[in-house]
């Protein structure tokens, strides 16, 4: 089945500690986002990538880091440097052709900061 | 700049009600508009989507029109189920293009809770 996968389901994190959540996609989609959501929040973007080796800051990107080197991964690493980090994390994908390209939505990660 | 704007909720229905979220987005460019869905702990799913005005997406029950005149996607159903509680979320593409393409914009979602 196409989808998209993200691992692990729930995370824990020490504080001053890295942790790399997984984004896997097998729809061919060229385009990859990462979104954080906090209770009573909308979504807000964290990094976007459109194409391999090639990636964007979204709106809050200070604190995260991520990285392309396959069309169908896009891990996003929450850094020490991420004050707040305890959030629910959502990966998304489409084909980013300026039209009305669904974004098609993995199960998130909950991330809690210990 | 892009931007859409829900109606605050929470919402609260009783089954078999009429349900109406407003959803108003910025009237920049010609924006495609999209309904998410999230249930409990899960990602979000596609509702419905309309890429142009006047179009009308539609899907299990839920509809919405594209409404150029008003910048407005409100989504209605015309009688909601216990199963049909969940957070709802209007979203627009971006206006702007190069590499702001495939990019959406969220509203702040609205929590629909549907008693028997």
């Amino acid at each position: 089945d196409g989808g998209i996968t993200q691992s692990p389901k729930y995370l824990f994190r020490k504080e001053g500690q890295n942790v790399t959540l997984s984004c896997e996609q097998n729809l061919n989609h060229d385009a990859m986002y990462w979104y954080r959501q906090d209770p009573g929040q909308g979504l807000r973007l964290i990094y976007y990538s459109q194409i391999v080796n090639d990636f964007q800051k979204g709106d809050i990107a200070e604190g995260y880091s991520v990285s392309r080197e396959k069309k169908e991964s896009f891990p996003l690493t929450v850094t020490s440097a991420q004050k707040n980090p305890t959030a629910f994390y959502l990966c998304a994908s489409n084909f980013p052709n300026g039209g009305a390209d669904t974004q098609y939505f993995g199960p998130g990660t909950r991330l809690t900061v210990l | 700049g892009d931007s859409v704007t829900q109606m605050e909720g929470p919402v609260t229905l009783s089954e078999e009600a009429f349900l109406t979220i407003n959803c108003t987005y910025t009237a920049t460019g010609y924006p495609s508009l999209f309904w998410y869905v999230q249930y409990p702990g899960e990602g979000l799913q596609l509702l419905l989507k309309a890429t142009k005005a006047d179009d009308k997406g539609s899907n299990k029950g839920f509809e919405a029109t594209y409404r150029k005149e008003t910048t407005s996607f409100h989504l209605e159903k015309g009688s909601v189920q216990v199963s049909d509680s969940a957070v709802y979320f209007c979203a627009r593409t971006s206006n702007a293009g190069g590499t702001s393409y495939g990019k959406l914009t969220f509203g702040q979602g609205t929590i629909l809770t549907v008693h028997p």
